[in-house]
């Protein structure tokens, strides 16, 4: 069974520029969550899909960032216009069930100069 | 305030000896803990989940959780080279799961 996969893996953008990203969770996989970490501080907390529907978007950091997960399947992140601050490794992870064990893709690299 | 807090690190243990790993976090009611091993450049990958207190064992890891005191801990035993990782404490609260800092593991050989 395949894991929760991320494109791309990496990424270098221009200030200014959009990027999104993708998540394929889990298949079965109905909880899809977004995470970000930054150089030298922990994990955090983006946002939480159940299904189609956004649970929990508190972790978002402004509204230059806009997630979709169309039809419950994969998710899109999208930074439009990126800024230095959010270079990170953004972490996707997909659970079965709510408070259940999350299983994490590789993580986006992503580089803003 | 921290939510979930872990000693960065790095813990040195040498080969073969037991390394203890420490978490506490906030009491908020979370029931469950999870434990992710994560590798220079790689993805968290689950260790151990635990939602009782007491003692779960699997393999070379125990977990324990004690809610009275707010903490869980991770023991590994047996410590290999191949346990350097950074290991990542972890309680899922309301919708999300809220991570610590992470504690650096190196086993010296």
């Amino acid at each position: 069974e395949a894991g929760v996969t991320q494109f791309p893996s990496h990424s270098v953008i221009e200030k200014g520029q959009t990027v999104t990203l993708r998540c394929d969770p889990i298949s079965g996989h109905d909880n899809l969550y977004w995470y970000r970490r930054v150089m030298g501080k922990e994990i955090k907390f983006l946002l939480h899909f159940v299904k189609e529907s956004k649970q929990d978007e508190s972790g978002m950091p402004n509204n230059r960032f806009l997630a979709e997960r169309t039809g419950g399947t994969y998710s899109t992140l999208k930074v439009q216009p990126a800024e230095l601050e959010d270079s990170g490794v953004y972490f996707c992870a997909s659970s079965q069930a709510q408070g259940g064990v999350a299983f994490f893709g590789q993580g986006t690299r992503l580089t803003v100069v | 305030q921290k939510e979930v807090e872990q000693n960065s690190g790095p813990l040195s243990v040498p080969e073969g000896a037991i390394a203890s790993l420490n978490c506490t976090y906030s009491d908020r009611g979370s029931q469950s803990f999870f434990w992710y091993r994560q590798y220079s450049g790689k993805s968290p990958e689950l260790i151990m989940s635990i939602y009782s207190n007491g003692d779960k064992e699997d393999g070379r890891f125990t977990a324990q959780l004690n809610k009275a005191s707010q903490y869980v801990s991770l023991l590994i035993r047996d410590s290999q080279p191949s346990d350097s990782a950074t290991y990542l404490c972890a309680e899922h609260y309301g919708q999300n799961f809220v991570f610590g800092p992470g504690t650096r593991l190196s086993v010296l050989p």
